[in-house]
C-alpha cells in the first residue's frame, strides 16, 4: 500500500463546476498538508498549505483536512479552463522535511 | 515563499556525457534544497537532501555516484548527471523552502533527454 493514494483521473468538468480533488494517506505520523498544481512540463506550483483538521479557503480553493480519517481534499469553486492541469497532494512526516506526493490527478476544465 | 530559478529548462546529451542542472534560491536562504525526479504521468520522488556546506543525503535506490549534488552556498545547488544513459532521461526538479515557512517552492523543472 502506497503512503498517499491519489485517483489519478483524469477528471473533465465543465466550466463553473465544483471540483474535488481526495487524498488518502496511510500514516498517521503526516503532519502537514499541501496540494500543488501542475501545468505540463513545470514545476509544481504551491496552492493551499495546511497543519490543522479542518478547512482553509483562499479565493475559490477550500483545503479540508480529517487527521481522524487520514483524508485530504481540495475543492475548486466556479472553475476555469485555466484550472486545467494536474493537482498533487502532498505531506510530510512530523520534524522532518520530506515530501510525500500523491501520483496527481489531472483536471481539465472545459469551456 | 521562496523564488526559485532553475536552468537549464531543456537539454539533451549524448550518452556518456555529463550535464549539470543549477538550482537557485533567489530570495531565500537555503540550508537545505530538494532534488526530485518525475517520470511522465508520474508523480515527483524526491532524490536526495543537498544540505549546504556537507555532503547531500540520497534516497534508498539512488546512485550517489551517478546524481552528484553540490551545494556550496546557501543560495546554489546543482545535480550533475554523470555518465549519462537513456533511462536517466527524465524531468529533474528541485526544490526550497521548508515546512515551518508555508511550504516549499519548486524550480520550472529540467528536462533531460538522453540520446
Amino acid at each position: 500500500q502506497k503512503e498517499v493514494e491519489q485517483d489519478p483521473g483524469p477528471l473533465s468538468v465543465p466550466e463553473g463546476a465544483i471540483v474535488s480533488l481526495n487524498c488518502t494517506y496511510s500514516n498517521s505520523a503526516f503532519q502537514y498538508f499541501m496540494w500543488y498544481r501542475q501545468y505540463s512540463r513545470k514545476g509544481p506550483e504551491l496552492l493551499m498549505y495546511t497543519y490543522s483538521s479542518g478547512n482553509k479557503e483562499d479565493g475559490r480553493f477550500t483545503a479540508q483536512v480529517d487527521k481522524s480519517s487520514k483524508y485530504i481534499s481540495l475543492f475548486i469553486r466556479d472553475s476555469q479552463p485555466s484550472d486545467s492541469a494536474t493537482y498533487l497532494c502532498a505531506m510530510t512526516l512530523y520534524n522532518t522535511d520530506k515530501l510525500i506526493f500523491g501520483t496527481g490527478t489531472r483536471l481539465q476544465v472545459f469551456p | 515563499g521562496a523564488v526559485v530559478s532553475q536552468h537549464p529548462s531543456r537539454v539533451i546529451c549524448k550518452s556518456g556525457t555529463s550535464v549539470k542542472i543549477e538550482c537557485r534560491s533567489l530570495d531565500f536562504q537555503a540550508t537545505t534544497m530538494f532534488w526530485y525526479r518525475q517520470f511522465p504521468k508520474q508523480s515527483l520522488m524526491l532524490m536526495a537532501t543537498s544540505n549546504e556546506g556537507s555532503k547531500a543525503t540520497y534516497e534508498q535506490g539512488v546512485e550517489k555516484d551517478k546524481f552528484l549534488i553540490n551545494h556550496a552556498s546557501l543560495t546554489l545547488s546543482t545535480l550533475t548527471v554523470t555518465s549519462a544513459h537513456p533511462e536517466d532521461s527524465s524531468f529533474y526538479i528541485c526544490s526550497v523552502g521548508d515546512r515551518r515557512n508555508y511550504g516549499y517552492t519548486f524550480g520550472s523543472g529540467t528536462r533531460l533527454t538522453v540520446v
